[in-house]
């Protein structure tokens, strides 16, 4: 069946760590990615996408992602988060053409001052 | 611009009532979704519109849950009767025929 997985659902870091989030899907064929946030009290926005070209991508806020085809991975990355990235990251696969998102379970992130 | 309205954003009712969610999608985008998103999991899609004609309903539980979307705008999603497990967040969300969803706030919804 068709997937996104992420794992370590729950990240504690100290401002300034290095923050890593994993995303793997099971789809065949063309894919768009997505990482959405949702801080909390807030809904779910965009962090950044991909379609197609350059597979580093950089959204806001300094998150970037990488798709590697070969290994079905969009990782996000920021090299050092601030207390204000406490939030739920989710990523999400579409499959090109239909725009229907299938998301993981989500990575509840908290920072620390 | 406005974004996608949903009401109410909390709902408490017990199993076996019938509920109703309504979203106002942004002005201008043609596809519409909800979502449904239990504790601790991603969201899940269960009916897609565009314009006003059913995309995807295939993960949509038809014996309980319908959806409408008039006129191709307003949207609303019941579901009778409820059970316990239907407890979660619905969201709504729209966008551009194939472009990045923009979500609504959600209603919570509690079946006890």
């Amino acid at each position: 069946a068709q997937s996104v997985s992420q794992h370590n659902h729950h990240v504690i870091l100290s401002e300034a760590a290095s923050l890593e989030l994993g995303c793997n899907y099971s789809y065949g064929g063309t894919v768009n990615l997505f990482w959405y946030v949702q801080y909390p009290g807030q809904h779910l926005q965009l962090l950044l996408k991909y379609f197609s070209g350059d597979p580093l991508v950089k959204g806001i806020k300094g998150f970037e992602a990488e798709f590697i085809k070969s290994k079905f991975s969009f990782n996000l990355r920021k090299p050092s988060v601030q207390w204000s990235d406490t939030a739920e990251y989710f990523c999400a696969v579409s499959l090109y053409g239909n725009n229907r998102l299938a998301f993981g379970k989500g990575n509840q992130v908290v920072v620390i001052p | 611009e406005a974004g996608v309205a949903q009401s109410p954003r909390y709902k408490i009712i017990e199993k076996r009532q019938s509920v109703a969610f309504w979203c106002n999608p942004i002005s201008g985008h043609a596809t519409l979704y909800w979502y449904q998103q239990i504790l601790g999991q991603g969201p899940k899609l269960l009916i897609q519109f565009q314009n006003n004609g059913v995309v995807d309903d295939s993960q949509l539980p038809k014996d309980r849950f319908s959806a409408e979307r008039l006129k191709g705008v307003d949207s609303t999603l019941k579901i009778q009767p409820a059970k316990l497990e239907d407890s979660a967040v619905y969201l709504c969300a729209s966008s551009p025929i194939r472009d990045e969803q923009y979500f609504g706030p959600g209603t919570r919804l509690t079946v006890t």
